[in-house]
């Protein structure tokens, strides 16, 4: 089946240091990416879409500054948080939509801690 | 514009009993569904989906959804409960035009021994 890698899956961080988060298609080519947001005991919030070759598209409300997206290669595409603060701790989920399809296939998750 | 409601936030059964997994969709046309299972700290894992071909869909682990338009339900069953299946579940519709996912608000299944 169609599997989606995470890297890495914890981290903690000092505030104001950037942090980046990988997601990989391991088996299948993603033109399409997207970056989720869940907060505890919440459902997931998507953050922005990615696609490769061309910049992310961000949902409302999304600093496309603070959350950079890259895209670079059919099967990577990565979430850099800028100048993190305590209140993007978070759990960021990834998914990668298979090409000749819609279904959407996640990643384990990043849980991100900014001291 | 499409959406999804998990009508329980909680359900509990025992082990060994049958599970249902309630979800009314709203959209304009033929939607695609699907039902995804999160265990915790981990990410979404599949079920199943329905895209417009059988209403009656088979999943992974046992699970099985039905379409009902008449009634826009896409309701998440099982027929006996295990305790490998305590997660969170969330019915999910795709957006019209785009392949965006809109979330319910998630279920969480406890099965109690």
């Amino acid at each position: 089946g169609a599997v989606v890698s995470q890297h890495p899956s914890r981290v903690i961080c000092k505030s104001g240091t950037s942090v980046k988060i990988e997601c990989r298609s391991l088996d299948f080519q993603a033109t399409t990416m997207f970056w989720y947001r869940q907060f505890p005991k919440q459902s997931l919030m998507l953050m922005a879409t990615s696609n490769e070759g061309s910049k992310a598209t961000y949902e409302q409300g999304v600093e496309k500054d603070k959350f950079l997206i890259n895209h670079a290669s059919l099967t990577l595409s990565t979430l850099t948080v800028t100048s993190a603060h305590p209140e993007d701790s978070s759990f960021y989920i990834c998914s990668a939509r298979e090409d000749n399809g819609e279904t959407q296939y996640f990643g384990p998750g990043t849980r991100l801690l900014v001291l | 514009a499409q959406s999804v409601t998990q009508l329980d936030s909680h359900v509990s059964v025992s082990e060994g009993t049958p599970v249902l997994l309630r979800c009314n969709y709203s959209s304009s046309y033929s939607p695609s569904l699907f039902w995804y299972v999160q265990h915790p700290n981990k990410g979404l894992q599949l079920l199943l989906k329905y895209t417009s071909a059988a209403t009656l869909v088979k999943g992974i682990n046992g699970f099985e959804a039905e379409f009902k338009k008449s009634e826009t339900s896409f309701h998440l069953t099982k027929p006996s409960a295990h305790m490998s299946d305590a997660a969170e579940y969330f019915c999910v519709v795709r957006t019209s035009g785009t392949y965006k996912y809109i979330f319910g608000t998630g279920t969480r299944l406890k099965v109690l021994a």
